[in-house]
C-alpha cells in the first residue's frame, strides 16, 4: 500500500523476553519517527531517523530500547528485557524532506502487550 | 519546553453542528507548528489542518478551521457541520519547526486528546 506499514499489528510478549517492531514508511520518505502512545494518552516521542541517521534519540526512555534505519528506509524498534510498563501502541511516521510542506504521516501502530 | 494542554476530555455534538475543540500551548521557540490529527478507533493518527506561528491567517481545510490566537497561545479547532464519522479521538500537537520553512520537521508534542461524540 502507499501509507506507513507496521508489524505486527499486535504482540503479546512475556516480561523479560526481547521484541522487535517493524516499520515501513512511505516510499521516499527520509524522516522516520517512533513514537509511542499509553492508554489515555497522547502519542510520546521516542526517536527521529533523518535518513539512516539518528537525528534526535532523546526520547527513548532507557537503554532497553534501540531503533535502527540501517538502508535509510525500513526501521525496527528493538525492545529488551521488556517490563509490563512498555505494553503501550508504538506509532511510526514518515515525512519527505525538508521544503515540501507535508506533514507528518502516521501508521496503525504496534500494539505491544507485555504479560 | 514545549506543552500542549486539551483541556476537554470529552466533547459531545449533535450532527450538522459546529464544535470547538479547546487547545493551547506553551514554547520559548520564535516560531513553531500547529497541528490537529483525528485518531478514530482504528488506531491510525489522521492529519487534518496546520498552522505556522508566522502565519497571519487563521488555516482551514474543509470542514476544519484552526482558532490560532498567538498572544494567548491557544489554536482551537473548529469543525463545521458535525457528521457521525468525525467521532473519534482529537490530538492537538507542536513541531519547533515550521515544516514549511525548508527543514525537515523533527518530532512532535502532543496533548492527551480528546474524545468527540457525534449524536444524531
Amino acid at each position: 500500500g502507499a501509507g506507513v506499514s507496521q508489524t505486527p499489528s499486535n504482540k503479546v510478549t512475556e516480561k523479560g523476553k526481547y521484541v522487535e517492531l517493524r516499520c515501513d514508511p512511505i516510499s521516499g520518505h527520509t524522516a522516520l519517527y517512533w513514537y509511542r502512545q499509553s492508554l489515555g494518552q497522547g502519542p510520546e516521542f521516542l526517536i527521529y531517523f533523518q535518513g539512516t541517521g539518528a537525528a534526535d534519540d532523546s526520547g527513548l526512555p532507557n537503554d532497553r530500547f534501540f531503533a535502527v534505519r540501517p538502508e535509510g528506509s525500513v526501521s525496527t524498534l528493538k525492545i529488551q528485557r521488556t517490563e509490563r510498563g512498555d505494553s503501550a501502541v508504538y506509532l511510526c511516521a514518515s515525512s519527505p524532506d525538508s521544503g515540501s510542506g507535508n506533514t507528518i504521516y502516521f501508521g496503525e501502530g504496534s500494539w505491544l502487550t507485555v504479560v | 519546553a514545549q506543552k500542549i494542554t486539551q483541556t476537554q476530555p470529552g466533547m459531545f455534538v449533535q450532527e450538522k453542528e459546529a464544535v470547538t475543540l479547546d487547545c493551547t500551548y506553551d514554547t520559548s521557540d520564535p516560531s513553531y507548528g500547529l497541528f490537529w490529527y483525528k485518531q478514530p478507533s482504528s488506531g491510525e493518527m489522521i492529519f487534518l489542518i496546520y498552522q505556522g506561528s508566522y502565519d497571519q491567517q487563521n488555516a482551514t481545510e474543509g470542514r476544519y478551521s484552526l482558532n490560532f490566537q498567538k498572544a494567548r497561545k491557544s489554536a482551537n479547532l473548529v469543525i463545521s457541520a458535525s457528521q457521525l464519522g468525525d467521532s473519534a479521538m482529537y490530538f492537538c500537537a507542536m513541531s519547533s519547526v515550521p515544516y514549511d520553512r525548508g527543514s525537515t520537521l523533527g518530532r512532535l508534542y502532543f496533548g492527551r486528546g480528546t474524545q468527540l461524540t457525534v449524536w444524531p
